[in-house]
């Protein structure tokens, strides 16, 4: 059964910090993985989907990579700002179905 | 493009009634689901779509119905709302299945409340 774990599950840095929130997925079989933003009270905002046959996706200041054997992701926000202040949710999928399996978020806090 | 609308925004029930929360999108998407968030358990996948008059069910459908006459719209239907019930409901839509290029989006959230 696919499992995907976040860590750090909170994380808190100063303004123009760069930074890296982590994505583990138990089977290796995926179709693809979506990062994904949740603004408090909000809807989930896709920000970048890698492909299983690919190794990263960029737009702006993000950039998302993707290491299928090992099971890992790895979300890169460089310069942060407040308005980044967010939870990020990785999820994978895998087969016929597009389901999404999510990881358990990780709550960024970015102080101005 | 209005994107995935989902509608109500909020909403409280008394246990035992009945409601549908409605999830409409102009995209031409086949794939339609639904997921509840919950605190401590993430996102879940309730029922969802592969394309008008299919549906399956997901990891968590007991004690909801659902259906998928047109395209652009997968509505959610309680039968018997319970406490357990009470949670954020959202929906969400992709091309196709089985594309690793497509991606999903998800309208703004159902919030629900059963007393």
């Amino acid at each position: 059964k696919q499992e995907v774990t976040q860590i750090p599950a909170a994380l808190s840095v100063p303004e123009g910090e760069n930074l890296v929130l982590n994505c583990s997925f138990t089977d290796s079989a995926i179709y693809n993985l979506q990062w994904f933003r949740q603004d408090p009270g909000k809807g989930l905002t896709s920000l970048l989907l890698i492909q299983s046959s690919q190794r990263e996706q960029t737009s702006g200041r993000l950039n998302a990579s993707l290491d299928k054997s090992s099971g890992r992701s790895t979300l890169y926000i460089a310069a942060s700002q407040p308005g980044d202040s967010a939870t990020y949710l990785c999820a994978v999928t895998g087969g016929a179905t597009n389901k999404l399996i999510f990881g358990t978020g990780t709550l960024l806090a970015v102080q101005p | 493009n209005a994107g995935v609308t989902q509608t109500p925004k909020f909403q409280v029930l008394k246990t035992g009634q009945s409601m549908t929360l409605q999830c409409a999108q102009d995209m031409n998407h086949e794939y339609m689901s639904w997921y509840r968030q919950d605190p401590g358990m993430g996102l879940r996948l309730i029922h969802y779509s592969v394309g008008a008059g299919i549906t399956d069910q997901g990891e968590v459908p007991n004690g909801y119905n659902v259906s998928r006459s047109t395209t652009e719209d997968f509505p959610l239907r309680l039968l018997s709302a319970a406490p357990s019930q009470t949670s954020v409901y959202f929906c969400a839509s992709s091309y196709s299945t089985g594309r690793p290029s497509y991606e999903q989006y998800f309208g703004p959230g159902t919030r629900l409340t059963v007393t």
